[in-house]
């Protein structure tokens, strides 16, 4: 069965721009996460949706924002990119309660 | 606020050896722990899950452990083989309403396995 799938892979933007990033969950998962990985501070969790309703958020800048469709797709949306933005955006997405979460690849963003 | 420490930070050993890597964290409630691999500049790799209310599961060489009241899990790698260099993560997921959607990461064990 097809995995988390995330767009782009890579991405390059300047300072100041904004950014979206994609996420397709494995058919039938509702929930679907969001995660930043940095070299310094490793991976911290940005925000969780569940049926389309934010459910966890992370302690991130509202910069970040993020929002999940009907069939579970999930959008994240980076504005006024900072170089300190960059790194890479791993989603995730799990069946149920309890069942563990799957990871995309992840897209990897430079802001320069 | 939940903390996730792992010990070593990064490990060296030769093929066919078994080895251990440790998990720990503050916050005993917690709903369940994952360990993941990842390989440079790739997304994370399940490999176990241990709900709170396990000690251990396994799968092939691998086996994690669990000690809740202690806040600590194990990952017990038998006979490591060069394909098992990545990097090694535990993550929590408290328990309390919804809160097992949100992820703490430990900052991981760089293992490498030399022929």
């Amino acid at each position: 069965k097809a995995g988390v799938t995330q767009t782009p892979r890579y991405l390059i933007k300047t300072r100041g721009q904004q950014v979206t990033l994609s996420c397709s969950p494995i058919s039938g998962h509702r929930s679907v996460s969001w995660y930043q990985q940095t070299p310094g501070q490793g991976l911290q969790f940005l925000f969780e949706y569940f049926s389309e309703t934010q459910r966890n958020k992370g302690n991130f800048p509202g910069r970040f924002s993020g929002r999940q469709f009907s069939n579970s797709r999930s959008e994240m949306n980076v504005s006024t990119l900072e170089l300190g933005d960059s790194a890479l955006y791993l989603c995730a997405s799990s069946l149920a309660e309890g069942t563990g979460y799957t990871f995309g690849s992840g897209t990897r963003l430079t802001v320069v | 606020k939940q903390e996730v420490t792992q010990i070593p930070a990064a490990l060296s050993v030769p093929e066919g050896e078994n080895l251990v890597l440790n998990c720990s964290f503050t916050d005993s409630a917690i709903y369940n722990l994952q360990w993941f691999r990842q390989d440079p500049g790739k997304g994370l790799t399940s490999l176990l899950l241990i709900q709170s209310s396990q000690r251990e599961q396994t799968s092939g060489r691998l086996n994690a452990s669990l000690d809740k009241s202690s806040g600590r899990s194990t990952l017990y790698i038998a006979a490591s083989q060069p394909g098992d260099s990545a990097t090694y993560l535990c993550a929590v997921a408290l328990a309390g309403g919804t809160s097992y959607g949100k992820l703490t990461f430990g900052q991981g064990t760089i293992l490498t396995v030399h022929p």
